[in-house]
């Protein structure tokens, strides 16, 4: 069983307003991701970080910001939301030692509304 | 870069099989592959690695073929419970934390 958790699971907001999406992990995993996904459609990865201190922008350009001060969490931040943020946004993060081999293990997501 | 999956969609009655393709026009080291039902998050399925090396659970079975660089998952004697949509993902290189996934295929077993 996988203890990755995402708050909030839900989240319906008017334009402008600064976000955070929490992300926390208990698995002492080094590797963490934000994907974006909109209902039905593909995975897109749009942040990443291989441990603490590091993050880099995956193949999505996103307005989002994340930060990695401590192992066990990855949040992720809008400074001014927008409906076009309107999304689902997916944690996940990755244990193994090995490079390309690790599974990732998602969050339930946050549903993020903006209006 | 992105990896290609093919079909996009399939619709299976039970007990039948499907083939999912996975292709990249890059060097695979590896290829991952999860399914997603409806309003939940992605789950592992199995990883295969170069050299052939398999990992993973459930009925499912995959192949790798490092010089096509291509992967197959195979689905036998289909259930209800394998209806999803299913993601192949991709490192983009040797030392990459980066794992790209494909645009995914969308399977519904009827009864």
């Amino acid at each position: 069983e996988a203890d990755i958790y995402q708050t909030p699971r839900y989240l319906v907001i008017g334009t402008g307003k600064k976000i955070t999406l929490e992300c926390s992990q208990t698995m002492g995993h080094d590797k963490m991701y934000w994907y974006q996904q909109d209902p039905g459609m593909e995975l897109h990865l749009i942040h990443y970080s291989y441990g603490v201190n590091s993050t880099e922008k995956g193949d999505l350009s996103s307005e989002s910001t994340v930060s990695r001060i401590r192992t066990e969490h990855f949040p992720l931040t809008l400074e001014s939301a927008r409906p076009s943020h309107t999304s689902q946004y997916l944690c996940a993060s990755s244990g193994s030692r090995v490079l390309n081999t690790g599974e990732l293990f998602f969050g339930e997501g946050s549903r993020l509304t903006v209006l | 870069q992105q990896p290609v999956q093919s079909p996009q969609a399939v619709i299976l009655r039970e007990g039948e099989d499907a083939v999912i393709n996975c292709s990249s026009s890059k060097a695979l080291y590896s290829v991952h592959w999860y399914r997603q039902k409806h309003g939940e998050a992605p789950v592992f399925l199995m990883i295969l690695l170069k050299g052939g090396e398999q990992k993973g659970h459930e009925k499912i079975s995959a192949s790798f073929n490092e010089k096509k660089q291509q992967s197959s998952l195979y689905l036998t004697a289909s259930q209800l419970s394998y209806s999803g949509t299913y993601f192949c993902g991709t490192y983009s290189g040797a030392g990459s934390y980066q794992l790209t996934f494909g645009k995914g295929t969308k399977l519904s077993v009827i009864p």
